[in-house]
């Protein structure tokens, strides 16, 4: 939605270069991770997912890595577009399994654009 | 994502009033849940459901209530909304097991409690 931006820390890229956005996930235990895009005034919007006994998985110009050591998450977006301007924010499942499928939700990540 | 659609997109109402946000899906899927938004915050559970006959409180269940009458529809009611109850709602879905834990979500509602 449109206040979701507010007070999130914000990466400002130009377009046509590559953007790494973090997110530092707290459960050891997790197995699973999604990052969502969410655009103003729009629901959250799967990008990308990775299990635990991956560190990399790549998509359509993304790229997730894991790093279970330090329990950092990272997207990566390959040469940026405009398109890209939202808020960014991973999700991870401590529910070993998923049993219950819950998720655990980070607060995000506003990228924006420069043209 | 279209599959998931949430309605009313908006609404006012004012404390003590009784609404109810309704969510429906043509995803097939079992799983269904409620969140709340806020700014500067992660999405919080509401309550979900498995299915049909399951309902199962989340993180912040107090005030909320659900009905999922069907396999697609899954309601949330706010019995006496207070202001605090302000944020974007979100519904979403996910399938059982395998490569459809991915959560999907509808488009949200924006409520506003005077």
């Amino acid at each position: 939605g449109e206040n979701v931006g507010l007070h999130l820390p914000t990466l400002s890229v130009q377009e046509g270069d590559n953007s790494i956005i973090n997110c530092a996930y707290s459960n050891s235990a997790s197995d699973y991770f999604i990052w969502y895009k969410q655009e103003s005034g729009k629901g959250p919007q799967f990008i990308i997912d990775i299990r635990s006994n991956m560190d990399k998985r790549q998509g359509q110009r993304v790229t997730v890595l894991l790093n279970k050591t330090v329990k950092h998450l990272s997207l990566q977006i390959a040469a940026t577009q405009p398109g890209d301007s939202a808020v960014y924010f991973c999700a991870e499942r401590p529910d070993y399994g998923g049993a219950t499928n819950k998720l655990i939700f980070g607060t995000g990540t506003l990228l924006a654009v420069q043209p | 994502d279209a599959d998931v659609t949430q309605t009313p997109r908006n609404r006012i109402t004012k404390t003590g009033k009784r609404i109810m946000l309704e969510c429906s899906q043509t995803k097939g899927h079992d799983r269904m849940y409620w969140y709340r938004q806020d700014p500067g915050l992660g999405l919080r559970l509401i309550y979900y459901s498995f299915d049909v006959k399951d309902i199962n409180k989340g993180e912040i269940s107090d005030g909320y209530s659900v009905s999922r009458q069907a396999q697609a529809k899954f309601s949330l009611s706010l019995e006496s909304a207070i202001p605090n109850q302000t944020a974007l709602y979100f519904c979403a879905t996910s399938a059982i097991g395998g490569v459809g834990e991915t959560q999907y979500f509808g488009p949200g509602t924006r409520l506003l409690v005077l």
